[in-house]
């Protein structure tokens, strides 16, 4: 059962372009938010974060919107530069007990910018 | 301030063989977690470790174990190697056990393959 879901596995978007990524979740326990980038050979890096009592943050060309009633996240990314091509990863966080939080995380999406 | 460190790169085993992989935190993080990342999928979490303890653990079996030492750097053991634990395995590093905004960040992984 997947908690947290991206459905679009690639994404085109031209240079200059807004680029936006979705993500739709289940567990309504989960009450923070983040997307990291990932390119070939790194580990993740994170990009931008959301508590659930918000809806939207933002950080340069990266804003993410946050719709609690539809469970759905987007990160919408403005202008789009060709450095921008990688991997994203939507991650939620819930506690897991113990003390714990854990980070469940989507499929990713690979997005491409087109120069 | 140097970031989260994973080693070996790559690795090759056999299947029944056990493996270690490591992780150095970064500076002035106390809390480690460990996530397999599978070709195509997200990084699925394993456990993490607080203190030198396990704190919250994902759904892996008990060959999957771990250690944290007084400098906050970590071990991931796996026994009895499977084809199927053919991943990317990730470290993340955070302040502190996931507690509200902590962001966890994430070293460059280990790249496992199992013959």
């Amino acid at each position: 059962d997947q908690q947290v879901k991206q459905n679009s596995p690639s994404l085109s978007v031209q240079e200059g372009r807004i680029s936006i990524l979705n993500c739709d979740y289940t567990n309504s326990m989960f009450d923070y938010f983040l997307w990291y980038k990932k390119y070939p050979a790194e580990g993740p890096t994170f990009l931008i974060s959301i508590s659930s009592i918000k809806d939207k943050n933002e950080d340069g060309r990266f804003t993410v919107f946050l719709n609690k009633s539809a469970k759905h996240l987007s990160l919408h990314i403005v202008p789009s530069q060709p450095g921008d091509s990688a991997v994203y990863f939507c991650a939620a966080k819930a506690y897991s007990g113990a003390g714990s939080y854990q980070l469940t995380f989507g499929k990713g999406t690979k997005l491409s910018v087109i120069p | 301030e140097t970031g989260v460190t994973q080693s070996p790169t790559h690795l090759i085993k056999t299947r029944g063989q056990q493996v270690t992989l490591r992780c150095s935190s970064q500076s002035g993080h106390n809390t480690v977690s460990w996530y397999q990342q599978a070709l195509g999928q997200g990084p699925q979490f394993i456990f993490q470790y607080y203190r030198e303890e396990e704190n919250g653990r994902g759904n892996f079996p008990p060959r999957f174990s771990g250690l944290q030492f007084p400098n906050y750097s970590s071990e991931l053991n796996v026994n009895a190697l499977e084809l199927d634990d053919s991943a990317l395995y990730l470290c993340a590093s955070s302040l502190a056990p996931g507690q509200g905004t902590d962001t966890q960040y994430f070293g460059p992984g280990t790249r496992l393959t199992v013959l």
